[in-house]
């Protein structure tokens, strides 16, 4: 089983609200990623880092931004919640050391509703 | 073209079928890849993991990997109504910058 948790897991909050998605990983895995999906839809990469203070964007322009201060914690943050964010939120990691890429590894997700 | 199609589904089939699931790739420097589980409302669950091309088996899943062709495969033996879910397929390349290409998913349905 991974090592890696997210919470919340639900959220629903009103427009305009500062939101703050956590992402914790016990692997020690050096890589992590931020995925949106909308129900039935495809995974869409909006943000990874490839390790401490490291933050790249990703194939999916988003309004969030994500730190990475610590190699296990791996935040998102949206500075003003609007009802088109309406999406599930998912947290992975892979370990990128010895020349290979290992299998990426998600968290159970957050569901999150701006109203 | 997208790098990996997978096709949608649904996909439909009595339980104690053989379920075979599919994709295809366009980047011959693909050189990894996984078969991941994702029920509804739920994180992918990793699957099957395998390197290069042939066979991985493990309980009533085979992973089949032809890199010639650029097609992969999940098989699922006796299958369950439990096996209901989305069927992702991932795959990279062995470059430390570059990230996971997911297929769009096959949804499964195991009926009993």
């Amino acid at each position: 089983e991974a090592d890696i948790y997210q919470t919340p897991r639900y959220l629903v909050i009103g427009t305009g609200k500062k939101i703050t998605l956590e992402c914790s990983q016990t692997m020690g895995h050096d890589k992590m990623y931020w995925y949106q999906q909308d129900p039935g839809m495809e995974l869409h990469l909006i943000h990874y880092s490839y390790g401490v203070n490291s933050t790249e964007k990703g194939d999916l322009s988003s309004e969030s931004t994500v730190s990475r201060i610590r190699t296990e914690h791996f935040p998102l943050t949206l500075e003003s919640a609007r009802p088109s964010h309406t999406s599930q939120y998912l947290c992975a990691s892979s370990e990128t050391g010895r020349g290979r890429i290992t299998e990426a590894f998600f968290g159970q997700g957050t569901r999150l509703t701006v109203v | 073209q997208k790098e990996v199609e997978q096709d949608p589904g649904p996909l439909s089939v009595p339980e104690g079928a053989i379920v075979s699931l599919n994709c295809t790739y366009s980047n011959s420097a693909f050189q990894y890849f996984m078969w991941y589980r994702q029920y509804s409302r739920k994180g992918p669950e990793l699957l099957m993991y395998t390197y290069s091309s042939g066979n991985k088996e493990d309980g009533r899943f085979t992973a089949q990997v032809d890199k010639s062709s650029k097609y992969i495969s999940l098989f699922i033996r006796d299958s369950q109504p439990s096996d209901s879910a989305t069927y992702l397929c991932a795959m990279s390349g062995r470059n430390y910058g570059q990230n996971f290409v997911f297929g769009p998913g096959t949804r499964l349905s195991v009926l009993p």
